[in-house]
């Protein structure tokens, strides 16, 4: 079975500066990875997801995200945070070949962008 | 295209109470799955379904929770009888197809039961 650890719980930053979202993951065989944002009292919406190819991910709003097999690590990074940006962000796994679209997700982060 | 729809968007019970959740999801997406968040957790995979047929329940709590989905496009959770553990978000996701693509989520229905 797989499992993910979200490392912060909480990430204060000032507004343009840059944000690492740390996650790790566990499994004994190739996994998918997500990162999902979810605002106050909406449902999560993706951020950005690694299937395969290249290790570097870009997705929306400026976030890009690094797969690194051998550290089983997946961390968000921004290079200039917006206020907007203020939300909780969930890191998720879905193992390959098994149970197809199942996810497993962290207990989150939340990102606070300060003025 | 037009999102997850759910529905209530709260709901407050009393404990013992019975209370259910609708969710539509986008069309033509053949899986959904019930996630339950808890305040300060992640989303908890509840049940899937794949078209109107389960494909993993293993995490619903079947003394007390049900779930349907009838002719493969709408779905309802049930929950008799409440308890104070389960105030949570509880959401809707549906997806293409059964490869992990990602999700898209629906505003979920907030449940506090006293």
């Amino acid at each position: 079975a797989q499992s993910v650890t979200q490392l912060d719980s909480q990430v204060p930053v000032f507004e343009e500066a840059p944000v690492e979202l740390r996650c790790n993951y566990s499994s004994s065989v190739s996994v998918y990875l997500f990162w999902y944002v979810q605002y106050p009292n909406q449902g999560l919406q993706l951020l950005l997801k690694y299937l395969s190819g290249s290790t570097l991910v870009k997705g929306i709003n400026g976030f890009e995200a690094e797969f690194n097999k051998s550290q089983t690590s997946f961390h968000l990074r921004k290079p200039s945070v917006h206020i907007s940006d203020t939300a909780e962000y969930f890191c998720a796994v879905s193992e390959v070949d098994t149970n197809a679209g199942k996810s497993t997700f962290g207990d989150g982060t939340t990102l606070t962008v300060k003025p | 295209e037009a999102g997850v729809a759910q529905s209530p968007r709260y709901k407050i019970i009393e404990k013992r109470q019975s209370v259910a959740f609708w969710c539509n999801p986008i069309s033509g997406h053949a899986t959904l799955y019930w996630y339950q968040q808890i305040l300060g957790q992640g989303p908890k995979l509840l049940i899937q379904f794949q078209n109107n047929g389960v494909v993993d329940d293993s995490q619903l709590p079947k003394d007390r929770f049900s779930a349907e989905r009838l002719k493969g496009v709408d779905s309802t959770l049930k929950i008799q009888p409440a308890k104070l553990e389960d105030s949570a978000v509880y959401l809707c996701a549906s997806a293409l197809r059964d490869t992990p693509y990602g999700y898209t989520f629906g505003s979920g229905t907030r449940l506090t039961v006293v």
